[in-house]
């Protein structure tokens, strides 16, 4: 079973940010939280991961609160390019395997 | 540019047939994955191998065979094709075990 919850699907204005959250409450210290975005017929695309800092890339900023149960991803400025279905996954605590969710489909509105 | 490349990216097969998807990366990668996923859902593990010669079941991995004779390589064998099979089947590579995955463009899968 996947370790995370997320919402099954969030809208966003074109130009604002779009925040996506996850809840992980049964992560462990070791593990770490990765997201993942496919657009549709795609193969997924990694966007950024962390352990309990909070990271940014040029894609992503991702906040991880202090008990680590639960993160954000934040896209700063969502373009339509950006409607996905995104996904949090906690790497496996077994031969770090990743354990996929349903993940939330974001859909990005001009 | 390094990739990884499936292929076929379709394929239409008939129940018991043996069918074998083939998945090619030129990253150099260590760690190689298959998943499939089905319609409205997540992907799941079929199959892994973290080097030349090794292979590890996933969760889904009944009906599946990999096999890794070199770095680039790691085909997925259906020894008897069944229409639950029916799925878009996912390759991806990985450098060091945890860190970000690439993955392939896919193969749609539909046995009749």
């Amino acid at each position: 079973d996947a370790k995370t919850t997320q919402p099954p699907s969030m809208d966003c204005a074109e130009g604002r940010a779009a925040n996506l959250p996850c809840n992980h409450s049964t992560i462990s210290g070791n593990e770490y939280v990765y997201w993942y975005r496919q657009i549709h017929s795609q193969g997924p695309q990694y966007i950024i991961h962390g352990l309990k800092n909070n990271e940014t890339n040029e894609m992503a900023s991702l906040i991880i609160t202090e008990d680590r149960k639960s993160s954000t991803l934040i896209l700063p400025h969502a373009t339509l390019r950006d409607t996905a279905v995104y996904y949090c996954i906690v790497r496996g605590d077994s031969n770090y395997q990743l354990i996929w969710g349903a993940g939330t489909k974001l859909i990005i509105k001009p | 540019d390094a990739e990884i490349t499936q292929s076929p990216r379709h394929k239409i097969t008939e129940t018991g047939r043996q069918v074998t998807l083939a998945c090619h990366q030129t990253w150099n990668h260590n760690n190689m994955f298959w998943y499939r996923q089905d319609l409205g859902h997540g992907l799941r593990l079929i199959h892994y191998s973290y080097g030349v010669q090794d292979t590890n079941k996933g969760e889904v991995s009944d009906g599946y065979s990999v096999s890794r004779s070199n770095t680039e390589d790691l085909p997925l064998t259906l020894e008897s094709a069944a229409s639950s099979q029916t799925s878009v089947y996912f390759c991806a590579s990985s450098h060091l075990v945890g860190t970000e995955a690439f993955f392939g463009q896919g193969t749609r899968l539909t046995v009749v």
